[in-house]
């Protein structure tokens, strides 16, 4: 069974300062990995979705990388702003994508 | 462009009581899912779909069904609610292969008393 894990759980930084968030999953037999955005009692946004044949995805700030020999991504978030604060969920599809398996997140706050 | 619609967003129900979550999507996306959200659990698959008229139980399926009657709708009942249920629930959908990332709804709070 996939387990998907986030460490750390909770990140306080002060405003400016770069944001580096880890996931990482014990089967390294997967479709893809995609990193989701959560604000408090709002669904998820996606941030950046990673097929297993790629290395890496960018999208502005926002950078992950996916090692799937390791069984790990990264999430960076360059020069991090107040808006950043929220729970980052890293989720990693199996079986052709149609099932997505969740780690615990882990919540941003960003310090003006 | 609505992407993925949940009614109600929020919900109490009494033990006992059953009800219909409902779930639509404007995308033509072939997989639709659903996630219940608890505090320290993380989201949970509950159950998925592939396509119209097939339906598959995922981690959490026990005391919800599903039915996939058109490509747009996936409705998630509860048979007889219990406190157990108490949780956010999201639809989801993606395009078949998960190519295109996944698109989530907005959820449902559900409170079973």
């Amino acid at each position: 069974k996939q387990e998907v894990t986030q460490i750390p759980a909770a990140l306080s930084v002060p405003e400016g300062e770069n944001l580096v968030l880890n996931c990482s999953f014990t089967d390294s037999a997967i479709y893809n990995l995609q990193w989701f955005r959560q604000d408090p009692g709002k669904g998820l946004t996606s941030l950046l979705l990673i097929q297993s044949s790629q290395r890496e995805q960018t999208s502005g700030r926002l950078n992950a990388s996916l090692d799937k020999s390791s069984g790990r991504s990264t999430l960076y978030i360059a020069a991090s702003q107040p808006g950043d604060s929220a729970t980052y969920l890293c989720a990693v599809g199996e079986a052709a994508g149609n099932k997505l398996t969740f780690g615990g997140g882990t919540r941003v706050l960003v310090k003006p | 462009n609505a992407g993925v619609t949940q009614t109600p967003k929020f919900q109490v129900l009494k033990t006992g009581q059953s009800m219909t979550l409902q779930c639509a999507q404007d995308m033509n996306h072939e997989y639709m899912s659903w996630y219940r959200q608890d505090p320290g659990m993380g989201l949970r698959l509950i159950h998925y779909s592939v396509g119209a008229g097939i339906t598959d139980q995922g981690e959490v399926p026990n005391g919800y069904n599903v039915s996939r009657s058109t490509t747009e709708d996936f409705p998630l009942r509860l048979l007889s609610a219990a406190p157990s249920q108490t949780s956010v629930y999201f639809c989801a959908s993606s395009r078949a292969g998960g190519n295109g990332g996944y698109t989530f709804g907005s959820g449902t709070r559900l409170t079973v008393v």
